[in-house]
């Protein structure tokens, strides 16, 4: 079946713009994650879902990134009023649970530019 | 809070040949999950092989395997009979609460 897909694949948006970023994930998996890569960096966590909850929130840097789940499959991560230092590569996985040793399937990511 | 190190940010391999990429974390939990990724130049993360820690055997897929050492903390990822479709980036991997902390990665590049 399809992939996890990812919406827009780029993103330019001007400083103090509001963002959206859009993650579709494998049908039947429960869990979605968010990944942010900086340049020249590994993906680093910042939210799962298990359903339609958000397990964990942790690795949000501060209140402007928000994410909702609100029917346990699209998920879309939210920026207010972005800054220079947004500029990522945003990445979605889902995976059949939570459980560790599940294979976490990854998207092509959004690549978001704040000029 | 658990890291994990990957000391060599690029590696280059003839093709045909074998190359090992290393990999160490930091951890104070007896069972965890580790794993090896490839991000290709497309961005899309791709599992090469995942290891049990409670598992002796090292995992091995195909022309992939890992060497395990749970002691010193440390989890290889070696590569046989390399191809020039291994060209790519190889992100180190460790489950912490359900959740992925990756390493900052190697860059592999495969010559002919």
């Amino acid at each position: 079946g399809a992939g996890v897909s990812q919406t827009p694949s780029n993103k330019v948006t001007e400083k103090g713009k509001y963002v959206e970023l859009r993650c579709d994930p494998i049908s039947g998996h429960t869990a979605l994650y968010w990944y942010r890569q900086s340049l020249g960096q590994g993906p680093e966590f910042l939210i799962y879902f298990q359903g339609t909850g958000a397990a964990d929130d942790s690795g949000l840097p501060n209140d402007r990134f928000f994410a909702v789940r609100p029917e346990g499959s699209v998920s879309t991560l939210k920026i207010q009023r972005t800054e220079r230092g947004d500029s990522a590569v945003y990445l979605c996985a889902s995976s059949l649970s939570l459980a560790g040793y599940n294979e976490q399937f990854f998207g092509p990511g959004t690549r978001l530019t704040v000029l | 809070a658990q890291t994990v190190t990957q000391s060599q940010p690029e590696m280059s391999v003839q093709e045909a040949e074998t190359v090992t990429l290393s990999c160490t974390y930091d951890t104070s939990e007896s069972d965890y999950y580790l794993f090896w990724y490839k991000q290709p130049p497309s961005r899309q993360m791709i599992l090469v092989i995942r290891q049990e820690a409670y598992k002796q055997q090292n995992a091995t897929e195909n022309r992939f395997s890992v060497n395990f050492q749970k002691a010193a903390k440390s989890f290889s990822l070696k590569i046989s009979d390399s191809q020039l479709g291994d060209a790519a980036m190889y992100f180190c991997a460790y489950c912490e609460s359900d959740k992925l902390i990756f390493g900052t990665g190697t860059r592999l590049q495969v010559f002919p």
